[in-house]
């Protein structure tokens, strides 16, 4: 059963970088049949995709965020990663890592909850 | 960004009775649009996918309908479990997406 388990700072300091990784568990990474996501989900909102990597490192962003994200692989660890530049309050957000296939969204991580504050 | 809307907000339904529930896009995507559904303290949960093929394990009382640029998610007869917000999903420059704002479905 696939498996992934978001990790990282929960409290990061406004104008600095929020970082998060994706550990994925019984399945591989590399699979040619999906994309893995960032979407986030602020306090009592709703959801927000942030960007897909693929396996060979190509990423694609949401254009309102894409001057401030970067979306990394690391395919020998079985992870991926999340940088979010210049956070605000605005960036506070339950943030999911997922696979996605043609078929939709098919495994989320359970999220994690970053807070951007002094 | 293609702008995506759901409708109602929030719709409220007694237990047995059908809902029906709207995500209309701005531009034309095909049949390239996604439903899920999100229980408080849960990730969202993967209903529908090409509007409306039923994902694994999915009961038959949740039905995808639309092309286009309309979208119509029904649920035949709710369940105590179907209370939740639903939201669409439109990939159709895939891996980009956008989600619509989400409906929530309340017991009435």
């Amino acid at each position: 059963q696939l498996q992934l388990q978001e990790s990282g700072p929960g409290l990061v300091k406004p104008s600095e970088t929020l970082s998060l990784i994706c550990i994925v568990s019984g399945g591989s990474i590399s699979s040619s049949d999906y994309f893995w996501d960032w979407i986030r989900q602020p306090p009592g909102k709703g959801l927000e995709w942030i960007g897909s990597i693929y396996y060979s490192g190509s990423t694609y962003y949401n254009p309102s965020l894409k001057s401030r994200v970067s979306i990394s692989v690391d395919t020998s660890q079985n992870q991926f990663s999340l940088k979010v530049n210049s956070v605000t309050a605005a960036d506070t957000a339950l943030y999911y890592c997922a696979r996605k296939g043609w078929d939709g969204i098919d495994y989320w991580g359970q999220g994690t909850l970053v807070t951007v504050s002094s | 960004e293609i702008l995506m809307t759901q409708s109602p907000a929030t719709l409220s339904v007694s237990p047995g009775e059908r809902a029906t529930l709207s995500c209309r896009v701005g531009q034309y995507i095909s049949s390239n649009l996604a439903w899920y559904q999100q229980k408080p303290g849960q990730a969202p949960r993967l209903l529908i996918y090409d509007a409306s093929t039923r994902a694994t394990g999915i009961p038959a009382r949740f039905t995808g309908s639309g092309s286009g640029t309309e979208f119509t998610l029904t649920i035949s007869s709710l369940q105590s479990e179907d209370f939740a917000v639903y939201y669409c999903q439109q990939y159709n420059n895939w891996p980009l997406s956008t989600f619509g704002q989400g409906t929530k479905v309340e017991i009435k």
